[in-house]
């Protein structure tokens, strides 16, 4: 059973409109989270991290929140560009020890201009 | 600054040979990792070290051997090649603690 689940595979968002992109957890222990974008034939690159100290964390037009008593994250993205459109990963760990994040399967997005 | 160098980018294999992915970072990171993504999984480790001479697994090690005998290089190892082990494979690193990954290009690998 996935630990990280993205539950929408994809989403399409007009280009200026906001885009939010869930992740849910099933894991009460993880307090670390982390989300990253893909483009095609690229690796994953790091977008945005959180912790659990924390409910929410802002880097631009980018903004995580997290909901630890529902085990849910949201990544807002004002205002969407052509440009991010790409593949976005969740990924949690207990603690932030660098070597056990588990990732969720993505959701890809597309800004429609 | 080339950051995280994964070869070959592309593979095809018979079932039941061998090869061998290299991964070379000049970050000079102490934690190397090996990752797989396949549809509908995410990510998931292979196996990853945490300095040079060190390895360790990871959620799916099965089929997988890796070596890390320099600090910027982290090898893994297909011995016998199997239809399931077809996938994209990731290589990363960090500083280690309380840093975020920096991501290979992958390895696009089919088996047949």
């Amino acid at each position: 059973d996935q630990q990280v689940k993205q539950n929408s595979p994809s989403l399409s968002v007009q280009e200026g409109r906001i885009s939010i992109l869930n992740c849910d957890y099933t894991n009460s222990m993880f307090d670390y989270f982390l989300w990253y974008k893909k483009y095609p034939a690229e690796g994953p690159t790091f977008l945005i991290s959180i912790s659990s100290i924390k409910d929410k964390n802002e880097d631009g037009r980018f903004t995580v929140f997290l909901n630890k008593s529902a085990k849910h994250l949201s990544l807002h993205i004002v205002p969407s560009q052509p440009g991010d459109s790409a593949v976005y990963f969740c990924a949690a760990s207990v603690g932030n020890y660098g070597q056990n994040f588990v990732f969720g399967p993505g959701t890809r997005l597309s800004v429609l201009p | 600054n080339a950051g995280v160098t994964q070869t070959p980018k592309f593979r095809v294999l018979k079932t039941g040979q061998s090869m061998t992915l290299l991964c070379a970072q000049d970050m000079n990171h102490e934690y190397m990792y090996w990752y797989r993504q396949d549809p509908g999984m995410g990510l998931r480790l292979i196996h990853y070290s945490v300095g040079e001479g060190t390895t360790a697994k990871g959620e799916v090690p099965d089929g997988y051997n890796v070596s890390r005998l320099k600090k910027q290089n982290f090898l893994l190892g297909l011995e016998s090649a199997a239809p399931s082990q077809t996938s994209v494979y990731f290589c990363a690193s960090s500083r280690g603690a309380g840093s975020g990954y920096t991501f290979g290009s992958g390895t696009r690998l089919t088996v047949v």
